[in-house]
């Protein structure tokens, strides 16, 4: 079975500082990562995908399939930063499946 | 442009009421569909999806089903609620076919089961 885990519930920086939202997977197949994000009072929205290799609001994610990781990175935060995060999995069987998220909180 | 409804947006049911969510796709045809449950420490669990027409996969057992009785409407029920049915729920879709897809969310729906 697929499975996404993001081991911090919490992480909290200072503005300017570097992030890292941890995310890990466990799936037998090819996998298709995704990490979204929900601003305060707005609806969940796809942040980035690893297929892309794209960088979204200074956002960077890269997926290591040695060490089933897919972790989100920026190296400098903002206080607009501050969101939920989710990672995500979307297996071929239409399945997908999401981590618990982290809630990362910019501090000025 | 495609767009997702649900609703309502809250609800407060009292124990043992029966309980409808519906949840509605517009712009697309044949999308996959969606139920989540977002509560705090928990992230989101998914508790239902659906690739077609009266095809629904259940995720986790529960005192949940869900229903698609047309191919852009999603319908999550509960013959008797229980209290622990309380949370936030989300309903999604995602395009039939493709890889590495977006996935699109309703605004939710906050149900109080009192």
């Amino acid at each position: 079975a697929q499975r996404v885990t993001q081991p911090e519930k919490l992480l909290s920086v200072f503005k300017g500082a570097p992030v890292e939202l941890k995310c890990n997977y466990s799936y037998s197949g090819s996998p298709e990562l995704f990490w979204y994000v929900q601003y305060s009072r707005q609806r969940l929205q796809l942040l980035l995908r690893h297929i892309s290799r794209e960088s979204i609001k200074g956002f960077t994610a890269d997926l290591n399939k040695g060490e089933t990781s897919f972790h989100l990175k920026k190296p400098f935060a903002q206080e607009e930063d501050s969101a939920m995060y989710y990672c995500a999995l979307f297996s071929g069987y239409s399945t997908l499946t999401f981590g618990k998220g982290t809630m990362l909180l910019v501090s000025p | 442009s495609q767009t997702i409804h649900q609703w309502p947006a809250t609800l407060v049911q009292p124990v043992g009421s029966p309980l409808s969510l519906e949840c509605t796709v517009e712009g697309t045809s044949n999308p996959n569909l969606y139920w989540y449950r977002q509560a705090a420490g928990r992230g989101l669990q998914l508790l239902f999806y659906s690739v077609g027409i009266g095809q629904i996969s259940s995720e986790v057992p529960q005192n949940l089903s869900a229903s698609r009785p047309q191919d852009r409407q999603f319908i999550l029920s509960s013959k008797k609620l229980l209290l622990s049915d309380s949370g936030f729920y989300l309903c999604a879709w995602t395009p039939g076919q493709g890889v590495n897809t977006e996935a699109f969310f309703g605004q939710g729906t906050r149900l109080t089961v009192v």
